[in-house]
């Protein structure tokens, strides 16, 4: 069974523009949630998306945003990127049914914000 | 709202020794799950062991074991016989089963370094 996919692993922008990450979860996973992790804050939720909804969202402004498509496949954006943005984005992938709460996670995109 | 509190933020033992790192959480409900969670350099976060709340007795999964005491709100991760590999960052985390999500919550985790 093929794991939690994040792409890029990678990725570099400047202060001002936009940038979108992308989330493949585990096949049969309905649930997909996002986290921040930083070296002050440690892991911060994002949000989390069941079933195409949105369920939770944490908080963060308004420029961080994300959707997910009818296949589990999910994208998280954000807008007017901030030096602060600089970040391991990281996907968790679950079942989603709260009967199973083990979180699958990829490996993360680091992004770096100049 | 619910905290995590990693009190250790390094810690360094010897290979084969037995290492125990701490976690305290803040609840007010009554039915949750507790996580461990590993993250070694490759970024890659991988579930080392839960507990149900619910569950007196403390889970172990192979070297790795818990001391949960939920009047307490403390729950720690022994490692025994320790090794190279579990160089880490390790995560305590908790999620609601409550919750109509699966969001969860981390502490600020435990840079664990094995020495050879």
């Amino acid at each position: 069974k093929a794991g939690v996919t994040q792409t890029p692993r990678y990725l570099i922008k400047t202060r001002g523009q936009q940038v979108t990450l992308s989330c493949s979860p585990i096949s049969g996973h309905r649930s997909v949630s996002w986290y921040q992790q930083t070296p002050g804050q440690g892991l911060q939720f994002l949000f989390e998306y069941f079933s195409e909804t949105q369920r939770n969202k944490g908080n963060f402004p308004g420029r961080f945003s994300g959707r997910q498509f009818s296949n589990s496949r999910s994208e998280m954006n954000v807008s007017t990127l901030e030096l602060g943005d600089s970040a391991l984005y990281l996907c968790a992938s679950s079942p989603g049914d709260r009967e199973n709460t083990e979180a699958f996670f990829g490996q993360g995109t680091r992004l770096t914000v100049v | 709202a619910q905290t995590v509190t990693q009190s250790q933020p390094e810690m360094s033992v010897q290979e084969a020794e037995t290492v125990t790192l701490s976690c305290t959480y803040d609840t007010s409900e009554n039915n949750y799950y507790l996580f461990w969670y590993k993250q070694p350099p490759s970024r890659q976060m991988i579930l080392v062991i839960r507990q149900e709340a619910y569950k007196q007795q403390n889970a172990t999964e192979n070297r790795f074991s818990v001391n949960f005491q939920k009047a307490a709100k403390s729950f720690s991760l022994k490692i025994s016989d320790s090794q190279l590999g579990d160089t880490a960052m390790y995560f305590c985390a908790f999620t609601l089963i409550m919750n109509r999500d699966d969001k969860i919550i981390f502490g600020k985790g435990t840079r664990l370094h094995i020495l050879p």
